[in-house]
């Protein structure tokens, strides 16, 4: 069945350092691809996303890549924050008439202050 | 923040009880989701809902059911609950774009279901 990877499942960062979360996908006809953020004990909320017709995406610190050809695409964010901690979820629609999202497995993102 | 609502927050109850847990969304959203994840944990997929009467199951067997007889509402049911099936259950929801596109899902704060 179709799958998303996503690495690392943990990831430790120094306050003001980047981090960045890879995604793969195996439905290369996927066309939506979002990023969610779940703090301790709280529900997964969208911090980003991107269609398949653009490449990039910013938010102040948070960016997104799309490389179609690969088939992967990636979270950056630049000078991190304690509060950037949490678990981060990639995922990858499903095309057709299911409105499926896959999900990956998660990164875990500590930002030592 | 997405009007998604999920009640009980929290429910510990005995093996062999029947439990329903509820899910509700004000924002007139056509498609609805269940997923059950474990603290932190991958988020699995057990029922999915395009519309009223419409319901299907997930890629996660599931030993639940679901029902959506109102837009705004898609409760989940276990008829006899196991100590396997403690976990957090988020409920989603998603509006339709039309032309087999996904739209961003928003989810409900979750319940989380210990059974002894």
């Amino acid at each position: 069945g179709e799958n998303v990877e996503q690495h690392p499942s943990t990831l430790s960062v120094q306050e003001g350092d980047s981090a960045v979360i890879k995604c793969t996908y195996s439905d290369s006809a996927s066309n939506y691809f979002p990023w969610y953020k779940q703090e301790l004990g709280k529900r997964p909320q969208l911090i980003i996303d991107i269609r398949s017709n653009v490449g990039e995406k910013k938010d102040q610190r948070i960016a997104v890549t799309l490389n179609k050809t690969a088939k992967h695409f990636s979270l950056h964010i630049t000078e991190t924050q304690p509060e950037d901690s949490a678990v981060y979820f990639c995922a990858a629609s499903l095309v057709g008439s299911s409105y499926k999202l896959i999900f990956g497995s998660g990164t875990r993102l500590l930002v030592r202050p | 923040e997405a009007d998604i609502y999920q009640t009980p927050r929290y429910l510990v109850i005995g093996t062999g009880k029947k439990i329903t847990l509820e899910c509700s969304q004000t924002m007139g959203h056509d498609k609805m989701y269940w997923y059950q994840q474990d603290p932190g944990m991958e988020l699995h997929l057990i029922h999915y809902s395009y519309g009223v009467n419409s319901t299907e199951k997930g890629d996660l067997s599931s030993e639940s059911t679901v029902s959506r007889i109102r837009t705004e509402h898609f409760p989940l049911t276990l008829e006899s609950a196991r100590p396997s099936h403690t976990s957090q259950y988020l409920c989603a929801s998603s509006e339709s774009s039309g032309g087999g596109i996904a739209d961003t899902q928003y989810f409900g704060p979750g319940t989380r279901l210990t059974v002894l």
